[in-house]
């Protein structure tokens, strides 16, 4: 069955940067993109941006353009988004998911990462 | 920050039918399908409709979606006291070289 298992919880300093690892199994991971997402506590949806891992390909939220970085490691079908300059706001839970070249749905998603920026 | 509007909340007694409607522009709705997502508080979103009124397989038929002009609405009908959760829809953006926006969610409560 289709499967995307995120790294553990994070806890950085303001300023640092954060990777989150985004493992997929179940299926041809170059055969769909991989969004990211995230959710800070009692608030809503997010979208962050989106890879093809075909063939390297990323588009970029504009709040988070020059942020995140978004990049695979196909032979390990891995995603990875990395976020810097991090700040109290970014502290949330973050989501990949895989999703469907011609139909866009969001078919399958990670368990999520919680993400925490505190001093 | 999110451009699609939802009511903050809905709710009926079981069995009954709720409907959330989802607001957007020319650029989102207006020009892109229309995508609704179920979340249960600490989980990860589960998609319900794709392409404003396909459901995936395995999401029972008392979901549905449609779509007109600038606006979306998702109807649950024979409500379970299970379909209490948060409801967001979402769509593509023309703008900005290509966006997914999503809406501010709809929690549905089951009385």
């Amino acid at each position: 069955q289709v499967q995307l298992v995120q790294s553990g919880a994070e806890v950085k300093k303001p300023g640092a940067s954060v990777k989150v690892s985004c493992k997929a199994s179940g299926y041809t991971f170059t055969h769909y993109d991989i969004n990211w997402v995230r959710q800070a506590t009692g608030q809503g949806l997010e979208w962050m941006g989106w890879m093809n891992p075909d063939r390297g390909d990323t588009g970029y939220a504009p709040k988070f353009q020059g942020r995140v970085t978004m990049t695979r490691n196909t032979s390990i079908s891995t995603a990875y988004m990395e976020l810097s300059s991090l700040r109290y706001e970014d502290t949330a839970v973050y989501y990949c998911a895989s999703v469907s070249f011609v139909e866009k749905r969001f078919d399958f998603w990670g368990q999520g990462t919680l993400v925490t920026v505190s001093s | 920050q999110s451009v699609l509007t939802q009511p903050p909340s809905a709710s009926g007694p079981p069995g009954q039918r709720v409907s959330i409607s989802c607001s957007g522009s020319s650029s989102n709705i207006g020009s892109n399908y229309v995508y609704w997502y179920q979340q249960i508080p600490g989980t990860a979103p589960k998609l319900l409709i794709y392409w404003n009124n396909q459901r995936p397989s395995g999401v029972p038929d008392r979901f549905s979606g449609s779509k007109s002009g600038t606006s979306a609405s998702l109807a649950i009908t024979g409500l379970r006291s299970d379909d209490e959760a948060d409801y967001y829809c979402a769509a593509w953006d023309d703008s900005l070289s290509g966006l997914y926006v999503f809406g501010t969610g709809t929690k549905v409560t089951v009385l």
